[in-house]
C-alpha cells in the first residue's frame, strides 16, 4: 500500500541551529516529493521539491535529501529562525499524478 | 503574486444542512483539488479535478460530497448533509500541471453543530 509517515511528531531546536526533519515513504514507485510548511491557521506552503532522479536539492537555507534505497526523505533547515516554527509535511504523488498524499507532519519549535 | 482564495473563512452549520465551500484557483491553473484537515491531524486528500471531471477521489469523498466548476473561475465543494465528523479545515489547491506543485488557499473552517 501507499503511505507517507514521519519519524518524530515534535522537534525542538535552538535558534541558529540546523534542523533535520525526516520522512519515510513506502511506495517505491513514487517519483516526486514535496515538502510543505504549515503555519498555525494557514494553508500548506511549498518549500522545496525533489524528483526521484535526484539525491539532493538545495534551496535558500533548505536542503532536501532523498534516499531511494531505504525510501527516506529529509528536510534540512540551516540556521533555524523563529519564523521557521511550523508543522512540516512531506508529500508524495501517487495515483498516476492525480493525488498528492501528505505525511503525518512534524511540529518544529524554535527556542530562543 | 497570484493566490488561491477561499470563502467563507469560517462557517458554522447545523448537522444535516448543506454547505458549499468556494474557491477561486489561480487563473492559469488547470488542476484543482480539495483537501481536509481535522484539527491537529494531517492534510487528507479528498478529490482532484481536471477538464470538468473528477480525476481521483478518496474514500472520504462519498456520495455526500460533490465538486463543481460552475463558471470557469470558481471551484466549489458541496457537502449535502453535514455530519459532526465533517468539522474540519477544508483546503482548496490548484496546480498548473499534473503532478506539479500545489498552491493552497488559506482554508475554510467548517464547524458542524
Amino acid at each position: 500500500g501507499e503511505s507517507v509517515g514521519l519519524h518524530l511528531p515534535t522537534l525542538s531546536v535552538q535558534e541558529g541551529d540546523n534542523s533535520i526533519i525526516n520522512c519515510a515513504y513506502s511506495n517505491s514507485a513514487s517519483d516526486y516529493f514535496i515538502w510543505y510548511k504549515q503555519e498555525s491557521g494557514k494553508g500548506p506552503q511549498f518549500i522545496i521539491d525533489i524528483r526521484s532522479n535526484m539525491d539532493k536539492r538545495q534551496g535558500q537555507r533548505v536542503t532536501v535529501l532523498l534516499n531511494k534505497t531505504v525510501k527516506h526523505l529529509s528536510l534540512q533547515i540551516a540556521a533555524t529562525q523563529p519564523g521557521d516554527s511550523a508543522v512540516y509535511f512531506c508529500a508524495e504523488y501517487t495515483g498516476g499524478g492525480n493525488k498528492l498524499t501528505f505525511g503525518t507532519g512534524t511540529q518544529l519549535k524554535v527556542e530562543l | 503574486e497570484p493566490e488561491v482564495t477561499q470563502t467563507p473563512s469560517h462557517q458554522v452549520t447545523q448537522m444535516g444542512q448543506e454547505v458549499i465551500l468556494r474557491c477561486v484557483p489561480i487563473s492559469n491553473h488547470l488542476y484543482f483539488y480539495w483537501y481536509r484537515q481535522i484539527l491537529g491531524q494531517k492534510v487528507e486528500f479528498l478529490v482532484s479535478f481536471y477538464n470538468n471531471e473528477i480525476s481521483e477521489k478518496s474514500e472520504i469523498f462519498d456520495d455526500q460530497f460533490s465538486v463543481e466548476r460552475p463558471d470557469g473561475s470558481n471551484f466549489t465543494l458541496k457537502i449535502r448533509s453535514t455530519k459532526l465528523e465533517d468539522s474540519a479545515m477544508y483546503f482548496c489547491a490548484s496546480s498548473e500541471a499534473q503532478a506539479g506543485e500545489l498552491f493552497f488557499g488559506e482554508g475554510s473552517r467548517l464547524t458542524v453543530l
